[in-house]
């Protein structure tokens, strides 16, 4: 079965620090996609970056990089000198061809940027 | 560039009353999705349409409907409401194939049930 775990709830730093939120996921398929979204206060779902099965190149975008390892089936993303705007909840999600590309989302990690 | 429009942005009902959630995808995209996302919660996948035909259900209640019209946009039809039923309603759209499979959310419906 399909599944995506973010197993940090919450995060705090301090503005100037790097973090790194963890994604772990499970799927059956060969084919499949995996993104960042990122929620700020206001709600809204912005999309961060989509990487697909086959793809398993690192990019940096910014002060943003992400890390995809097949072998150990982890999309992890760092923020690079975090600031106060970054502070938002961040989903990582799962879609599989087999699934019809309907997102599997983790539980989502508060990312808190104290000034 | 558009964005996938979702009205209302917030709606407040009574419980057993009914509500119609609507979107409008991006202009070409051909499916579009529905997700639920409770208080403090992830989004859920409720229900989605290719090309105006059901494509998918997820955790859908059976008091909930939902379908595409001929162009394209959506309706998320809530009937009984129930307090459990409170949440950020998102609609979503992506242009499938040629790896174009990225879904674009609208701004969200919160709905309050009281």
């Amino acid at each position: 079965a399909q599944k995506v775990t973010q197993a940090q709830t919450e995060i705090s730093v301090v503005e100037k620090e790097d973090v790194t939120l963890d994604c772990v996921y499970e799927t059956r398929d060969t084919t499949y996609y995996l993104f960042w979204y990122k929620q700020p206060p206001s709600g809204e779902l912005v999309f961060l970056i989509r990487r697909n099965s086959f793809d398993e190149q690192n990019e940096i975008s910014g002060r943003y990089s992400w890390n995809f390892q097949k072998s150990t089936s982890s999309f992890n993303f760092t923020i690079t000198a975090s600031q106060v705007v970054d502070s938002a909840v961040y989903f990582c999600a799962l879609s599989e061809l087999a699934g019809t590309y309907k997102y599997i989302f983790g539980t989502g990690t508060r990312l808190k940027v104290l000034a | 560039a558009a964005g996938v429009i979702q009205s209302p942005r917030h709606l407040i009902k009574e419980k057993r009353e009914t509500a119609t959630l609507k979107c409008y995808p991006i202009p070409r995209h051909d499916t579009v999705y529905w997700y639920q996302q409770g208080p403090g919660q992830d989004p859920q996948f409720l229900i989605s349409f290719y090309e105006k035909m059901q494509s998918d259900k997820g955790s859908i209640p059976d008091r909930f409907s939902a379908q595409q019209f001929s162009d394209y946009h959506s309706e998320l039809n809530m009937s009984s409401l129930e307090l459990g039923d409170s949440a950020l309603y998102f609609c979503a759209s992506s242009l499938v194939g040629a790896g174009k499979e990225t879904q674009y959310f609208g701004p969200g419906t919160r709905l309050l049930v009281l």
